[in-house]
Order: structure tokens, then sequence, then C-alpha cells
């Protein structure tokens, strides 16, 4: 089966950064998406490693290691708007679908 | 712009009523999801399409069937809603698995 683990919450200050963990039991991973969601909206892609290593886009970067069955999400320069709940996803599994995380939710303060 | 839209965003139902919603797409994307959120629990699968009159099941299909007839629509139908399928609905659709396009979601209460 597959299984994905965040911690359900992390706090952080306006201007710093934050880590996001997910490690990840599954079988037939695939790679590591992650999506953001704000509160009443539409979780939205952010990004998808397929390899091993960082990829970068903008204040968002993320990460994975397959040897380490982890990955996680960095923001940088946090915002207030950064306030969501974020979500690691594996499209793995054998079949056409993701499966998600129970997700994080990050709380800017100022 | 990619749009994927769903029929209500708050509907209200007693227990033992048949209840559809209803997700449409505009970007020709042949895959279609339908999950349940519900607080601490992330996004769970409800069942899935990748075709036209295709349907696979997700992790939790008891007490929900879909219906794909044509490729831009995928309807959810609860047969006969219970309390304990209040929650939030969302579609999404996508041509890449990993990235997916959702829906902005049906606030179902079930009386």
């Amino acid at each position: 089966g597959q299984s994905l683990e965040q911690p359900s919450e992390v706090t952080a200050v306006e201007g710093a950064i934050v880590q996001i963990n997910c490690t990840y039991q599954t079988s037939g991973f695939y790679g590591l998406s992650w999506y953001q969601q704000h509160d009443g909206g539409a979780p939205t892609f952010l990004s998808y490693n397929a390899l091993d290593g960082l990829e970068e886009t903008g204040r968002f970067s993320s990460f994975l290691s397959r040897s380490d069955s982890y990955g996680y999400l960095l923001l940088q320069e946090l915002q207030m708007k950064d306030s969501a709940s974020y979500f690691c996803a594996d499209p793995g599994g054998g079949r056409r679908a993701l499966t998600f995380g129970s997700g994080t939710r990050l709380q800017v303060q100022p | 712009d990619v749009k994927v839209t769903q029929s209500s965003r708050y509907l209200v139902k007693r227990t033992g009523e048949k209840v559809f919603l209803e997700c449409v797409q505009d970007m020709d994307h042949e895959n279609m999801f339908w999950y349940r959120q519900d607080p601490g629990l992330g996004l769970r699968l409800i069942y899935f399409s990748y075709d036209v009159k295709m349907k696979e099941k997700g992790d939790i299909p008891e007490g929900y069937s879909v219906s794909r007839e044509k490729k831009e629509r995928f309807s959810l139908i609860l047969e006969s809603a219970s309390t304990n399928q209040t929650s939030m609905y969302l579609c999404a659709s996508s041509l890449k698995i990993n990235e997916q396009f959702f829906g902005p979601g049906t606030r179902l209460t079930v009386l």
C-alpha cells in the first residue's frame, strides 16, 4: 500500500525559511508531487520531483532522496500569504492516480 | 486558463437521498478523479477514470459510484446518502498523473 507521512502543523515567522518533510512507504514509488491549499480553496500544484535532488521554482524548492524514502518542500522568504496546507503526493503504486499525505498546516506569523 | 468546475459549492441532503455531484473540465484531459477531504485525513481517492466509460476504484469507493459518458464530465453518485458522507468533495483532472487540476469543491452535508 501507499503511505506518506507529514507533520500536522508547522509555524514560522515572516521572512524566515521553513522546511516541510514527507516520508513515504510506497510500493512502486514513482516521484513526489507537492500541492498547496489555502483555507476554503482548491489544492494547486507546486512541484514534482521525479529524480533525486533539488528542484527550485522561485521561493519554493522541493527535494527528493529515494534512498532515504524522504522528500521536503522548502519555502524561503516566507510571506503571510504562504499560510496554507501543503500536501505531498505520489503517483506510484501501480495505478494512474495520486496518493496524498495527510497534509501540513503552515502558519506564518508576523 | 485551465478550468475544472463543480456543480455546487454547498449542498444539503437528507439521509437516504440519491445525490449527484457533477464535474466538468475544459482541458481535454483524459484523467479525472474524485476525492473527499476530511480534517486530518488529507485527500482520499474515491474513484478515478482514465477514459470515457472507464472507471477504477480508489481507496474508499464504498457507498459511491461514478459515471463518465463524455470526456469532459465525471459524475459522482451517492446511491443512498448517509451522515458519514458529510464531507468536502473535490474533483480533479489531469494530463500527467503528477499534476492535477482541482475544482473548487462541493461541501456536502447529509442530515
